[in-house]
């Protein structure tokens, strides 16, 4: 069965400062990997994913993330975040055609 | 095109009531999912419908709860009766009939059991 490893639970930072948040996944199969983002209020939405190819994927809103097979990984990164990044951030390994989510990062921002 | 959708929003129920909650996916969504997040856990797969079929029912918690998908469109997830443990986030989401395509998340149902 596969499972994520999401760390740091709690990230406060200050707009313009940088974020990275860690994935870390365990599964035999191939590897499909998400990042879903649900702001206050709202429901989940995907942020980016990766099925193959390049291992560097952009997503919305200035996110990105890199996929590193050798490590297990599937960090979020975004150089500059604002006010309105302020969210719960998800990452997810889909096998047998279910996801598989990490506790999630609740990432606030201040202004 | 109208997102996943899911009724109701929020429901607080007793213990040992039953507690009925609808999803209806994209129109055109063969395949449709329901997971659930309980407070300070992750969020995680309960099963998965293709049409109007159960392709995966493993993450069930136990036969308290019974999903259906009549006529391969909407899908209702009913618990009876309800035990405390069952609040938490209801989510349901769908994907195209391609294996491997994007979920789509409704915006789930809220469930506290007192």
């Amino acid at each position: 069965a596969q499972s994520v490893s999401q760390h740091n639970h709690h990230v406060i930072l200050s707009e313009a400062a940088s974020l990275e948040l860690g994935c870390n996944y365990s599964y035999g199969g191939t590897v499909n990997l998400f990042w879903y983002v649900q702001y206050p209020g709202q429901h989940l939405q995907l942020l980016l994913k990766y099925f193959s190819g390049d291992p560097l994927v952009k997503g919305i809103k200035g996110f990105e993330a890199e996929f590193i097979k050798s490590k297990f990984s599937f960090n979020l990164r975004k150089p500059s975040v604002q006010w309105s990044d302020t969210a719960e951030y998800f990452c997810a390994v889909r096998g047998n055609n279910r996801l598989a989510f990490g506790k999630g990062n609740q990432v606030v921002v201040i202004p | 095109e109208a997102g996943v959708t899911q009724f109701p929003s929020h429901s607080v129920i007793e213990k040992g009531q039953t507690v009925t909650l609808r999803c209806d996916p994209i129109s055109g969504h063969d395949n449709l999912y329901w997971y659930r997040r309980v407070m300070g856990k992750e969020i995680k797969f309960l099963l998965h419908f293709v049409k109007e079929s159960k392709q995966d029912e493993s993450g069930m918690p136990n036969n308290r709860f019974l999903a259906e998908r009549t006529g391969g469109t909407y899908s209702t997830l009913k618990v009876q009766p309800a035990e405390l443990e069952d609040s938490g986030v209801y989510f349901c989401a769908s994907s195209q009939e391609k294996v491997g395509e994007t979920q789509y998340f409704g915006p789930g149902t809220r469930l506290l059991v007192l």
